[in-house]
């Protein structure tokens, strides 16, 4: 995809404090999107879904939140800790089999 | 529980060298398989999926193939290495299930062209 040739946009946060990692999705017929999270050097986890007939879910300290109408997805993660410090990569479910990843945000949380 | 594997963890090749890349999945039955790369710092290329036994779908031109011989084993070969090869190389497995579905990645394989 065209997204996979671009440089991680990066965000810097505070311990203790809230993150918010967004992403712009493209296909608007996607009905299920998921996020990821890989730390260095392993491969991605899984961390929470939401399918397209819902605009908020909520998981142990983290939400994803759906915008249909702009095609944004956002994950929120609160009282951001050291250990959450990682890639975070949103998805979309594209075709019948695959999923199609966005860009990927490397998140730094500042002890 | 389903666990997958990758082997080996990493890799140092010469150019020109062949590659194997072996992926195994336990604890589930005819799950669709998939192999990605990822270059350093960047996002998740999907190389090839499989939805059964010898069934290869390859998403791009590349100097790489896949091979899915057994339900729960997936393969990604070379005959001779690029340096563009080099990445840290992924598979990941899935069970359709209704509406949504979630992948499960291994924990890679890093492969170095030199």
């Amino acid at each position: 995809g065209e997204n996979v040739g671009l440089h991680l946009p990066t965000l810097s946060v505070q311990e203790g404090d809230n993150s918010i990692i967004n992403c712009a999705y493209s296909n608007s017929a996607s009905d299920y999107f998921i996020w990821y999270k890989q730390e260095s050097g392993k491969g991605p986890q899984f961390i929470i879904d939401i399918r397209s007939n819902m605009d908020k879910r909520q998981g142990q300290r983290v939400t994803v939140l759906l915008n249909k109408t702009v095609k944004h997805l956002s994950l929120q993660i609160a009282a951001t800790q050291p250990g959450d410090s990682a890639v975070y990569f949103c998805a979309q479910k594209s075709g019948a089999n695959n999923l199609f990843f966005g860009t990927g945000t490397r998140l730094t949380v500042i002890p | 529980s389903q666990t997958i594997h990758q082997w080996p963890a990493t890799l140092v090749q010469p150019v020109g060298s062949p590659l194997s890349l072996e992926c195994t999945v336990e604890g589930t039955s005819n799950p669709n398989l998939y192999w990605y790369r990822q270059a350093a710092g960047r996002g998740l290329q999907l190389l090839f999926y499989s939805v059964g036994i010898g069934q290869i779908s390859s998403e791009v031109p590349q100097n790489l193939s896949a091979s899915r011989p057994q339900d729960r084993q997936f393969i990604l070969s070379s005959k001779k290495l690029l340096l563009s090869d080099s990445g840290f190389y992924l598979c990941a497995w899935a069970i359709p299930a209704g509406l949504g579905y979630e992948q499960y990645f291994g924990p890679g394989t890093r492969l170095t062209v030199t």
